[in-house]
């Protein structure tokens, strides 16, 4: 079955430092793949996305590449900062197109 | 602000009890998604509608019902309520399956 598999949390870093939380999926076939992030008493925003293999969906200095090979979808960010502390969510849709199947979330914190 | 709105944003109710939770998709979406978040189980796949029928089932239990009425708005049934029932029920929509899922703000459950 479809399954995702996210690094475990809590993740800290200073302002400015380099981010990767790794993420890794099963699935039939090549499906869509997403990280959602989730500030503090909010609902889930759309982070980035791909659709295709070595695609790199890009937001807010944040990046991912569809990486088919070691069905990777690692996420990226050069710099981060305080405003980033938040959970985020990488996510599969399923091959019916009729839901997503979320990995268990990692906790960012930022401290400047 | 996604353009799905929830309501109400928390409830507190009695093991044993029956409750509603609504969600009004973003305009001209026509698909809605309904998840669970909880603790131990992270964010699960609950039920999605297309234009007022039902398109795929997750791990939805029986205890639980969903509908979409003619004017796209989606409500989720919780009957029988137990303490393993405390959550966040977030609602979802998009265009059609195979989009991007716009989430709302979720409501919070509270089961005592």
């Amino acid at each position: 079955g479809n399954s995702v598999t996210q690094m475990e949390g809590p993740v800290t870093l200073s302002e400015e430092a380099f981010l990767t939380i790794n993420c890794t999926y099963t699935a039939t076939g090549y499906p869509s793949l997403f990280w959602y992030v989730q500030y503090p008493g909010e609902g889930l925003q759309l982070l980035l996305k791909a659709t295709k293999a070595d695609d790199k969906g890009s937001n807010k200095g944040f990046e991912a590449t569809y990486r088919k090979e070691t069905t990777s979808f690692h996420l990226e960010k050069g710099s981060v900062q305080v405003s980033d502390s938040a959970v985020y969510f990488c996510a599969l849709l399923n091959q019916a197109g009729t839901a997503l199947i979320f990995g268990k979330g990692t906790t960012l914190s930022v401290s400047s | 602000d996604s353009g799905v709105t929830q309501t109400p944003k928390h409830l507190i109710t009695a093991t044993g009890q029956r409750v509603t939770l609504r969600c009004s998709p973003r305009s001209g979406d026509l698909s809605v998604y309904w998840y669970q978040q909880s603790l131990d189980q992270g964010l699960q796949f609950l039920i999605h509608y297309y234009n007022g029928e039902e398109r795929a089932k997750g791990n939805i239990l029986e205890r639980f019902s969903a509908q979409q009425f003619p004017d796209l708005h989606s409500e989720l049934n919780l009957s029988s309520l137990e303490l393993g029932d405390s959550a966040l029920y977030f609602c979802a929509s998009s265009v059609d399956s195979d989009n991007e899922q716009f989430f709302g703000p979720g409501t919070r459950l509270t089961v005592l």
